[in-house]
């Protein structure tokens, strides 16, 4: 079956420091792959996606790039700010429905 | 000009009592989702719809009911509410095209709390 696994958090950063998420994933087929950002009190928000190996999405200064040779699609993002405070999901899809990792939690301080 | 919208946004409820959450999206899309999300943030689907015709039905208990009357509506409706219920349910809409569905966008959530 399809799952998707994200590095456990909180990931605790201050403001302008780097980000790195891990995700990687398993499936059966080809999928797309997809970052979504959920704020406090929100619905979850599209921030970027991929849909074939190599590609790579990009939104608000976040990149992740589809590798799959190792199967992975790590959230990167060169400066983080206050505003990224929250919780980051990872997941992916395959003719179907999302599949989704168990979210990261993003904490930025000033 | 919201895209998906649910309403209520927060429901306070006892146990046993039975109640609905309504949701609406006005992108056009063909597919409707509803999620659970639990205290861990830990997201599950529950139901798919495509065209008003049920898709996807995972291993939810029968006191939950989706109903969607037109492509642009998919309402749950929950009986006798028990305290395990108490979560944060999303409805989401996707296109699809060639068989394949495109990304989701989601509702802005109903904070559901059964005591």
């Amino acid at each position: 079956g399809n799952s998707v696994t994200q590095m456990e958090g909180p990931v605790t950063l201050s403001e302008e420091a780097f980000l790195t998420i891990n995700c990687t994933y398993t499936a059966t087929g080809y999928p797309s792959l997809f970052w979504y950002v959920q704020y406090p009190g929100e619905g979850l928000q599209l921030l970027l996606k991929a849909t074939k190996a190599d590609d790579k999405g990009s939104n608000k200064g976040f990149e992740a790039t589809y590798r799959k040779e190792t199967t992975s699609f790590h959230l990167e993002k060169g400066s983080v700010q206050v505003s990224d405070s929250a919780v980051y999901f990872c997941a992916l899809s395959v003719y179907s429905t999302l599949t989704f990792g168990k979210g990261t939690m993003l904490l930025v301080s000033p | 000009d919201t895209a998906v919208s649910q309403t209520p946004k927060y429901l306070v409820t006892q146990m046993g009592n039975d109640k609905s959450i309504k949701c609406e999206q006005n992108l056009g899309h063909d597919t409707m989702y509803w999620y659970k999300q639990d205290s861990k943030k830990f997201l599950k689907i529950m139901f798919s719809y495509n065209n008003k015709e049920l898709i996807i039905n995972e291993t939810v208990p029968n006191r939950f009911s989706p109903k969607s009357p037109d492509k642009a509506h998919l309402n749950l409706h929950i009986n006798s509410l028990e305290l395990g219920d108490s979560a944060v349910y999303f409805c989401a809409s996707s296109q699809t095209a060639g068989g394949k569905h495109y990304e989701q966008y989601f509702g802005p959530g109903t904070r559901l709390t059964v005591t």
